[in-house]
């Protein structure tokens, strides 16, 4: 059975760009996370998608956008990119709502220069 | 506002000997806890959790315990081996509405197990 995948692994970016980064979460699974790991912050959460709405979203601007298709694969969007958005950034997935594990990808290592 | 803390950055322990990592958190209506480990580049690993109703739960070398009128929880790993050393998270899962759950991270532990 397949992991969650992350794409891409590695990027650079410079400031004032966007970028896109998708997951692919285990078959099966309906609910997708995102988080931002950062040295000193731990991990925070950025938003949550299931059946493709999103059902949570943590304390970011509104640069940090995402959504769900229908195969439930997900993507993550961030705008005009600050130094400060340099971080891992990783997904998770779950079955379902009630479900007590996620499951995360190896995650996406965003370098904002 | 840190709802979730490991105030451990690091911890160095030698190899056989018991590693405890510490969380304290402040919401008492969190119902479920966990722990990840995570090795570099690699994402987080569920490792072990307990419910809120419980105050302990083994699995093999890894035990956690809940002190809910502390609300404190602490993962034990007796004995410590050298494929320990990782960073380990503490997560706790927050009702958000019926059948919503987040789930909030301390910031990391990073464990040294030493031969």
């Amino acid at each position: 059975k397949a992991g969650v995948t992350q794409t891409p692994r590695y990027l650079i970016k410079t400031r004032g760009q966007q970028v896109t980064l998708s997951c692919s979460p285990i078959s099966g699974h309906r609910s997708v996370s995102w988080y931002q790991q950062t040295p000193g912050q731990g991990l925070q959460f950025l938003f949550e998608y299931f059946s493709e709405t999103q059902r949570n979203k943590g304390n970011f601007p509104g640069r940090f956008s995402g959504r769900q298709f229908s195969n439930s694969r997900s993507e993550m969007n961030v705008s005009t990119l600050e130094l400060g958005d340099s971080a891992l950034y990783l997904c998770a997935s779950t079955y379902g709502s009630g479900a007590n594990v996620l499951t995360f990808g190896a995650g996406s290592r965003l370098t904002v220069l | 506002d840190q709802q979730v803390k490991q105030n451990s950055p690091s911890l160095s322990v030698q190899e056989g000997r018991i590693s405890i990592l510490n969380c304290d958190y402040t919401n008492s209506m969190f119902d479920y806890f966990l722990w990840y480990k995570k090795y570099p580049a690699e994402g987080p690993t569920f490792l072990i959790s307990i419910s809120s109703i419980k105050d302990k739960n083994e699995d093999g070398r890894f035990t956690v315990f809940l002190n809910k009128s502390a609300k404190h929880l602490s993962l034990h790993i007796v004995p410590s081996q050298p494929g320990d050393s990782a960073v380990y998270f503490c997560a706790a899962r927050e009702v958000v509405s019926s059948g919503t759950y987040k789930y909030i991270f301390g910031t990391g532990t990073r464990l040294k197990v030493l031969a």
